[in-house]
């Protein structure tokens, strides 16, 4: 069965700095991975996405991913984190079945 | 480009009490979710669609719950009777075909007294 997993309920970071929010999967065969963002009232919005290809993955608002492989892991990770990104993230895997898994999502405080 | 489109976005019901919600997804999207979000959790997928056809309904609970998309664009979801475990917000989400991604609705809060 496919899981996915976020270790932290909760980031703390300040304005400026580096930022990850952690994500380890598991799924059989070749995993489809993604990050979502929700801002309080508001559904889901799409980040980025791991098919194939390079392990470092660009998306939306300068955020970006790593897939590790043999880690399992699927973090995401911003150079300079802004107030604006506080938010809730969320993981999520889509494995050979087409059926997507969300992790329980972790919320990232940008403090100024 | 209109993105998902839902109603309502809040609903507030005794128990017992039917409710439904309605989604309309981006144009030209064939693929049509409805998922559950519980407070503090990620969404869980009730009900997948590919056109008309309900492709993965396993999650659920068909002896309350139940799904139409009669013409393969706008969906139903349906609660009767409703139970307080009940609340939560009830996302719909479309995807392009081919597509990975998935574009979601703004939600329904649903609160049951």
């Amino acid at each position: 069965a496919q899981s996915v997993a976020q270790p932290e309920d909760q980031v703390n970071v300040a304005e400026g700095n580096p930022l990850t929010v952690k994500c380890t999967y598991s799924v059989s065969g070749n995993p489809y991975l993604f990050w979502y963002v929700q801002y309080p009232n508001r559904g889901l919005q799409f980040l980025l996405k791991y098919i194939t290809g390079d392990n470092l993955v660009k998306g939306s608002y300068g955020f970006e991913a790593e897939f590790n492989k043999s880690q399992t892991s699927f973090h995401l990770k911003k150079p300079s984190a802004l107030v604006s990104d506080s938010a809730l993230y969320f993981c999520a895997v889509k494995g050979g079945g087409f059926k997507t898994i969300f992790g329980a999502g972790t919320r990232l405080f940008v403090k100024a | 480009e209109a993105g998902v489109v839902q109603s309502p976005r809040y609903k507030i019901i005794e128990k017992k009490q039917p409710v439904a919600f309605w989604c309309n997804p981006i144009s030209g999207h064939n693929t049509l979710y409805w998922y559950r979000q519980n407070l503090g959790q990620g969404p869980e997928l009730l009900i997948r669609y590919e056109n008309e056809e309900a492709v993965d309904d396993s999650q659920l609970p068909k002896d309350r719950f139940s799904a139409e998309r009669l013409k393969g664009v706008d969906s139903t979801l349906k609660i009767q009777p409703a139970e307080l475990g009940d609340s939560a917000v009830y996302l719909c989400a479309s995807s392009s075909p081919g597509g990975n991604e998935q574009f979601f609705g703004p939600g329904t809060r649903l609160t049951v007294l």
